[in-house]
């Protein structure tokens, strides 16, 4: 299957400050990575919808204003959480569709904010 | 209602039985139908699509009926390996061009 990267793996960082979270697609073109979100012992919840070259579409409930998503090229998308706060510990982790629509995901970013 | 629900166990199945997952789902617009893996702190990985005809692949069956929009996975002869949660997942009225919808998971243990 495709290959997608997520950089960094794990992120400890201080409550106020930013985290900037990196998807790649290795081996081929994505014009559509989602981002989602897993707390512990819940589901995946879906964020948002990156598209390149254009503006995030994001699920309700979700601030557009504290995850900024940019989807420069075909291949990068990435997730910025503004302002972290404790709550915003979690594991997220990023798909890029393929051709036929499947997704692939990349291994997540653990955010622990102290 | 939560969109997709599952029975979250855990499941703790001596190695070699025969293992049964249920799931159902509530948007009825909904077009695709997959069961993930997802092992502990990792990401979910494909296990495989579930087709109205019903599909099989190795030990693994999955079923799907569109009418009590209700998904089934079977595991036979199951192995230590399978030790992991089991992701139902299903996508909207977009296909495959909107994200996906996953369930809570269900947690299986496969005991030696």
């Amino acid at each position: 299957g495709a290959v997608v990267s997520q950089h960094p793996s794990r992120v400890i960082c201080k409550s106020g400050t930013s985290v900037k979270i990196e998807c790649r697609s290795l081996d081929f073109q994505a014009t559509t990575m989602f981002w989602y979100r897993q707390f512990p012992k819940q589901s995946l919840m879906l964020m948002a919808t990156s598209n390149e070259g254009s503006k995030a579409t994001y699920e309700q409930g979700v601030e557009k204003d504290k995850f900024l998503i940019n989807h420069a090229s075909l291949t990068l998308s990435t997730l910025t959480v503004t302002s972290a706060h404790p709550e915003d510990s979690s594991f997220y982790i990023c798909s890029a569709r393929g051709e036929d629509f499947e997704q692939f995901f990349g291994p997540g970013t653990r955010l622990t904010v102290l | 209602r939560k969109e997709v629900e599952q029975d979250p166990g855990p499941f703790n199945v001596p190695e070699g039985a025969t293992v049964a997952f249920n799931c159902t789902y509530s948007n009825s617009a909904s077009q695709s139908f997959f069961w993930y893996r997802q092992d502990c702190r990792k990401e979910p990985k494909l296990l495989m699509s579930v087709y109205s005809s019903g599909n099989e692949d190795g030990r693994f069956t999955a079923q799907l009926n569109r009418a009590s929009q209700y998904i089934s996975l079977l595991i036979r002869d199951s192995k230590l390996s399978d030790s992991a949660t089991y992701l139902c997942v299903v996508t909207g009225s977009g296909g495959g061009a909107d994200g996906l919808t996953f369930g809570k998971g269900t947690h299986l243990i496969i005991q030696p």
